[in-house]
């Protein structure tokens, strides 16, 4: 099992729809949670973190599940320049190792 | 404000010749991370300096990579000798608090 999972996609939305992603992680001791964002031939960059309580910014929702030791994503009234892979990133051993998942592909289309 | 700076940003090479990669993290970051990405593998750590000292390089995938970090604002990744299989992007990644801070990558093509 991958230390931190996701479905790779690609998920196809037309635009304006409500999607969500999930990522799962192996260590329950894991303290810190992030979604990066990486545009086809570019660099991740940082998205949002990933807080306790949840949180949103503008239409990006965040959220973590240390029960069932998932973090999701969800973006609402989704653009095409929302097109991306989205990475889950997890610092599994509570230090400076940050482990990122495969990625999660998003294609809206008109 | 100057972001990670890498060079070559894309190189074409003969399989068996050595290839070196360079880094300048962002100013002030104590922590710098070499990534490697492909198709099929995604983004794998390769090795992380912490002040300029090695503290993981578990990732690095045999002898013929190596990396250093001379000073706080340098470091390189070599590969020697080069194999075709080595073809990935290398992102190199600065670290301010919790967020890492990626350079543009360099792209590596062994032929």
């Amino acid at each position: 099992r991958k230390e931190v999972e996701q479905d790779p996609g690609p998920f196809n939305v037309p635009e304006g729809a409500t999607v969500a992603f999930n990522c799962t992680y192996s260590n329950s001791a894991s303290q810190s949670f992030f979604w990066y964002r990486q545009d086809c031939r570019k660099e991740p960059k940082l998205l949002m973190s990933v807080y306790s309580s949840g949180n949103e910014d503008g239409r990006f929702t965040a959220q973590l599940n240390r029960a069932s030791q998932y973090i999701s994503l969800l973006i609402r009234d989704s653009k095409l320049s929302d097109s991306a892979t989205y990475l889950c990133v997890v610092d599994l051993n509570a230090g400076n190792m940050l482990t990122f998942g495969g990625g999660t592909r998003l294609m809206v289309k008109p | 404000d100057a972001g990670v700076i890498q060079s070559p940003r894309h190189e074409v090479t003969e399989m068996g010749q050595e290839v070196t990669l360079r880094c300048k993290p962002i100013s002030g970051h104590n922590s710098l991370f070499w990534y490697r990405q492909t198709m099929m593998r995604g983004l794998e750590l390769l090795i992380y300096f912490n002040n300029n000292v090695p503290i993981d390089d578990s990732g690095m995938p045999e002898d013929r990579f190596s990396a250093k970090m001379p000073n706080a604002s340098f470091s390189t990744l070599k590969i020697q000798p080069s194999e075709p299989r080595d073809s990935a992007v290398y992102f190199c990644a600065s670290r301010a608090g919790n967020t890492i801070y990626f350079g543009e990558g360099s792209w590596l093509t062994v032929v």
